[in-house]
């Protein structure tokens, strides 16, 4: 079974554009999770969805950033516009529910490296 | 809220014994997961403990204290591919929401031959 797809690997892109990156979870995993790693603030959850739906987005760091999930198998996370503060690799991560992921596991992405000029 | 600490790096000898420390601070707590990160590699999951005791899993070792708010991760018979960055994570409930995981800052491990 092919592990959780993020792209774009890397993004380079200038200050003010558009940038959204692509995630497609592990078939069958209901939980979804959108995770920003710098080195300044370690990995923190930006939000996550259950089934499709946005459970907790509390963690986004402004309006700039949204994040949608239309179906089970494709989930989205946009920027815009993009500022340098933003740099940082972006993870996907999904889980199972239920009896299957009781222990919580999160089965990360390669994840996209952004760096905004 | 919620808040981990543990250690930002640790030095040992290739075929030693390391053990990472991590302390918490959360409501709704429900179980203490460790992973595993390459230099640009993505986390990888080790172990989780939702029960105080010892967990194995073959080299690894994970440990949780839930009075203390406490855990630990024990690495055995250290190889050189085991330098990497650590990090524990904390899996906790908020009211009737799923549960939630967050992470430590990351201890990195580095191995002298």
């Amino acid at each position: 079974d092919a592990g959780v797809i993020q792209s774009p690997r890397h993004e380079v892109t200038e200050m003010g554009q558009e940038v959204t990156l692509r995630c497609k979870p592990i078939s069958g995993h209901d939980y979804l999770f959108w995770y920003r790693q710098t080195m300044m603030r370690g990995l923190e959850l930006l939000i996550y969805f259950n089934n499709n739906v946005p459970i907790d987005d509390s963690g986004m760091p402004e309006d700039r950033f949204s994040a949608k999930m239309p179906n089970a198998s494709f989930s989205t996370l946009k920027i815009q516009p993009s500022e340098p503060r933003d740099s940082a690799v972006y993870f996907c991560a999904s889980r199972p529910g239920g009896a299957s992921g009781i222990t919580g596991e999160l089965f990360f992405g390669e994840g996209s490296r952004l760096t905004v000029l | 809220g919620q808040s981990l600490e543990q250690p930002s790096e640790v030095t040992a000898v290739e075929g030693a014994i390391v053990q990472i420390n991590c302390t918490y601070q959360t409501s709704g707590f429900y179980g203490l997961s460790w992973y595993q990160q390459h230099d640009g590699g993505a986390p990888t999951f080790l172990s989780y403990n939702a029960l105080d005791g010892l967990e194995e899993t073959g080299r690894f070792s994970s440990f949780l204290s839930r009075s203390d708010s406490y855990g630990y991760l024990l690495l055995q018979e250290l190889q050189m591919k085991d330098s990497a960055s650590y990090f524990c994570a904390v899996r906790y409930v908020r009211g009737s929401s799923a549960s939630k995981i967050i992470f430590g800052s990351g201890t990195r491990l580095s191995i002298r031959p």
